[in-house]
């Protein structure tokens, strides 16, 4: 098993640039999630998907969409990049049906500068 | 809501020191418990958890118990290595039915350096 893959791992865009962040998990978890890491503030959830074709807002969604037509994959689109959201990203996935515990598979991140 | 709180960091200690990370948890529910440990330049990956009062969980040396009295669960390990400077992270996740929703919360992080 892959686990958790993101691409791309560095991203530099301009002001304005739109791009897609890709998240793929190959262990057909139906949760899956957007975080973006800053310093000081620790994790904050951007979008979140309980299942293929369901999704919904997290913490700090404003400047991002989501969308799950598969159970694989969960893109995150910055719609027009601002300097503030330069930050590194991680894409996460569990699967807590049926478990006492939710334990978090998390990618190796993608860090973006937007100048 | 629910909310994590963990001690702010850095935490600087020579190798072999005793360590301890304070958490404490509010949660509306029965929580699951986690320490996730994420090395630099890497994504975070689950280091212990525990799903009931007074279940400990333990990994790589690493140990942490489920206190529902205090709301805690610390993270302690008796003697640090110089390569378990990373950044930790207490979660919690709670359970739908309960007033959860899965998704899980997050402390802050705590940094932690081990000098030689």
């Amino acid at each position: 098993n892959a686990g958790v893959t993101q691409t791309p791992k560095f991203q530099v865009l301009k002001t304005g640039q739109s791009m897609t962040l890709q998240c793929a998990q190959d262990m057909n978890h139906e949760y899956m999630s957007w975080y973006r890491q800053d310093p000081g503030m620790g994790l904050r959830l951007i979008h979140y998907s309980v299942g293929a074709g369901i999704t919904d807002q997290g913490e700090v969604p404003n400047g991002y969409n989501v969308s799950r037509s598969t159970t694989e994959d969960f893109p995150l689109r910055l719609l027009s990049a601002a300097p503030s959201q330069t930050s590194v990203y991680f894409c996460a996935s569990s699967s807590p049906r049926g478990t006492f515990s939710n334990e978090q598979y998390f990618g190796p991140g993608t860090r973006l500068t937007v100048t | 809501g629910d909310s994590v709180t963990q001690m702010e960091g850095p935490v600087t200690l020579s190798e072999e020191a005793f360590l301890t990370i304070n958490c404490t948890y509010t949660a509306t529910g029965y929580p699951s418990l986690f320490w996730y440990v994420q090395y630099p330049g890497e994504g975070l990956q689950l280091l212990l958890k525990a799903t009931k009062a007074d279940d400990k969980g333990s990994n790589k040396g690493f140990e942490a118990t489920y206190r529902k009295e205090t709301t805690s669960f610390h993270l302690e390990k008796g003697s640090v290595q110089v390569s378990d400077s990373a950044v930790y992270f207490c979660a919690l996740s709670d359970r739908p039915g309960r007033g959860g929703s899965y998704i899980p919360t997050f402390g802050r992080g705590t940094s932690l350096i081990v000098h030689p």
